[in-house]
């Protein structure tokens, strides 16, 4: 039973475009959520968080919007630079000190 | 760098065999967690522990045990090794005192391949 899904397993963007990637949850009792980015041979690296209260948290080039009528949230990066071709994993939990749920996670491109 | 550390980095050995994965967390953390990533496989939770004690259980099989010591650097045990536990294993380190908003940051993993 997955909890957190990340259905794309890949997406591939123009350079200068935006990045669009997806993740639903299935456990209301969610309560926190963070996206993550992996490179090949290294740890995941914190990207960005939010928590329930809000709807929206911005850092830089990276939004992430929570829906959570829909348990759904969603990372945008803009403008898209090759750099950000890497592994993103979305992950939550109901509340702090608690274990992370990921997905699977979505292996963006970003072709210059 | 996230400032927790992970060692070894990579880790071979044979079937039946045990090993010790060690980690370091990041300097105030007192909570550390283990997940698994297997091929394919989003990061798994296995364990936690918080301020030297075990905090919660995730999908850890009874061969694999971890620890964290009073200098709050924990070890995750690995014995009896079948094909199937080869894999990344990370561990992560945060400081609850932030509250709702603890991050979790994720050390650089140690790849173990069973043969």
């Amino acid at each position: 039973d997955q909890q957190v899904k990340q259905n794309s397993p890949s997406l591939s963007v123009q350079e200068g475009r935006i990045s669009i990637l997806n993740c639903d949850y299935t456990n209301s009792m969610f309560d926190y959520f963070l996206w993550y980015k992996k490179y090949p041979a290294e740890g995941p690296t914190f990207l960005i968080s939010i928590s329930s209260i809000k709807d929206k948290n911005e850092d830089g080039r990276f939004t992430v919007f929570l829906n959570k009528s829909a348990k759904h949230l969603s990372l945008h990066i803009v403008p898209s630079q090759p750099g950000d071709s890497a592994v993103y994993f979305c992950a939550a939990s109901p509340s702090g000190n608690t274990p992370l749920v990921f997905g699977k996670g979505t292996r963006l491109s970003v072709i210059a | 760098d996230s400032g927790v550390t992970q060692t070894p980095k990579h880790l071979i050995t044979a079937t039946g065999q045990r090993v010790t994965l060690r980690c370091s967390p990041r300097s105030g953390d007192l909570s550390v967690y283990w997940y698994q990533q297997s091929l394919d496989q989003g990061l798994q939770f296995l364990i936690q522990y918080y301020n030297g004690e075990e905090r919660a259980k995730g999908n850890i099989l009874e061969r694999f045990s971890a620890q964290q010591f009073p200098d709050l650097h924990s070890e995750l045990n690995l014995s009896s090794l079948e094909l199937g536990d080869s894999a990344l294993y990370f561990c992560a380190s945060s400081n609850p005192g932030q509250g709702a908003l603890e991050t979790q940051y994720f050390g650089p993993g140690t790849r173990l391949l069973v043969l």
